[in-house]
Order: C-alpha cells, then structure tokens, then sequence
C-alpha cells in the first residue's frame, strides 16, 4: 500500500515558538493532503484539506494563521504551528488522498505528538 | 448534535469472542463508509469500506451498513489479541472524511 511518512515523530517545544511537522507521501504522489488533530481518547478531527499549488481550506473553527499550511510538491505538505501554547499540545496526523475508480482513499502518516511546555 | 456518533467503549472481549462496534450518522448525503484501525501512537489504517446497504465480508470481518436506519456496524468474528486497538468508523462525502470517537477494543488471550 501507499506510504506516508511524517517527519518529526515527537517535538516537545516551549511556549510561544514555532514548530513545523513534515508529511511525505513517499511511493506516490498526492494532490490532496488532509491534517488532523488528535486528543486522547478522542477522534480525529479535520484541521484543514491542502491542495498542490493552492491555499488550504481550513475547517471552521481553525485559525488558519496560527496553522499554515504549505502544499510545495505533490510529496509534501507541512504545518506549521506558530506560536505554540500549552493548548496546542495534540497529535497532528496527516493523510495523503490517492483517487482511484472505484474510492478516494486516505492514507495516513504515523502521526507527530506535539508537547507545548 | 454530531454527524456521525459510535459507542465510545472500550470493549474487553476474550479471545474468540465476536466483536460487535456501531456507529449511527445524521447526514444522508455520505456516500461511503469506512472502518479504520489504529494502534496507539499511530496513524489509522483502512480495514474495510463500502458505499451501498448489506453486509461486506473480508476474511473475519463483516462490514453491515443500513442506509435507512443510518447505521453501520464492524463485526469481528473469532476476535484475537492481535485486533486490540481502535476502531474508528468514518463516512465520506466525496474527498472529505468525519470520523466516529473511536472504541478501544481489548481481545484477553
């Protein structure tokens, strides 16, 4: 199956900086990518949809300034959480969107745990 | 109210146990429905989706959707220890996916 990698695993970072998580699709190309949020013990909720070469869609509710969100290649995608606060603390999952005839499946990266201290 | 809702858990079941996980929607324009797996600390992997009513069986697991009623269920028959984990039912409207809370299943060898 597809492979999409995410790049870093884990980032525990203080408050108020910037981190930036990679996603990679790395067998295949990608026009669409998805980023999620994770609490524990809850699902999966959809940040934002990033498309090659355009802006990315954010979901209501998610302020697109503190996530940007950067479609370069038909590879990669990035988030970037700017100005980090404890409440940002999560698990960012990203999914990369190979269209087929028959479905339009997701296939997701392992996730980066994001602490803010 | 949420678009799409799935019994919370978590599940503890003995080893060969059949596993029975639900989840009901609001929005009948999704079009297909989806199981996902994931193990702790990782990202969801697809086991098994379908866009039409009745039941769709892969090996020991039974996909049932009931368009009507708005409900789809995952059975999981001779259940292992191998399948603990979260399953997560999510349903799609063209590219975009709402996901169910997830249940957290336990298999006891």
């Amino acid at each position: 199956g597809a492979v999409v990698s995410q790049h870093p695993s884990w980032v525990i970072c203080k408050s108020g900086t910037s981190v930036k998580i990679e996603c990679r699709s790395l067998d295949f190309q990608a026009t669409t990518m998805f980023w999620y949020r994770q609490f524990p013990k809850q699902s999966l909720m959809l940040m934002a949809t990033s498309n090659e070469g355009s802006k990315a869609t954010y979901e209501q509710g998610v302020e697109k300034d503190k996530f940007l969100i950067n479609h370069a290649s038909l590879t990669l995608s990035t988030l970037t959480v700017t100005s980090a606060h404890p409440e940002d603390s999560s698990f960012y999952i990203c999914s990369a969107e190979v269209r087929t005839r028959a479905l339009n499946e997701q296939f997701f990266g392992p996730g980066t745990r994001l602490t803010v201290l | 109210q949420k678009e799409v809702e799935q019994d919370p858990g978590p599940l503890s079941v003995p080893e060969g146990a059949i596993v029975s996980l639900n989840c009901t929607y609001s929005n009948s324009a999704f079009q297909y429905f989806m199981w996902y797996r994931q193990y702790s600390r990782k990202g969801p992997e697809l086991l098994m989706y379908t866009y039409s009513s009745g039941n769709k069986e892969d090996g020991r697991f039974t996909a049932q959707v009931d368009k009507s009623s708005k409900y789809i269920s995952l059975f999981i028959r001779d259940s292992q220890p191998s399948d603990s984990a979260t399953y997560l039912c999510a349903i799609g409207d063209g590219s975009r996916l709402t996901f169910g809370e997830g249940t957290q299943l336990t298999v006891n060898p």
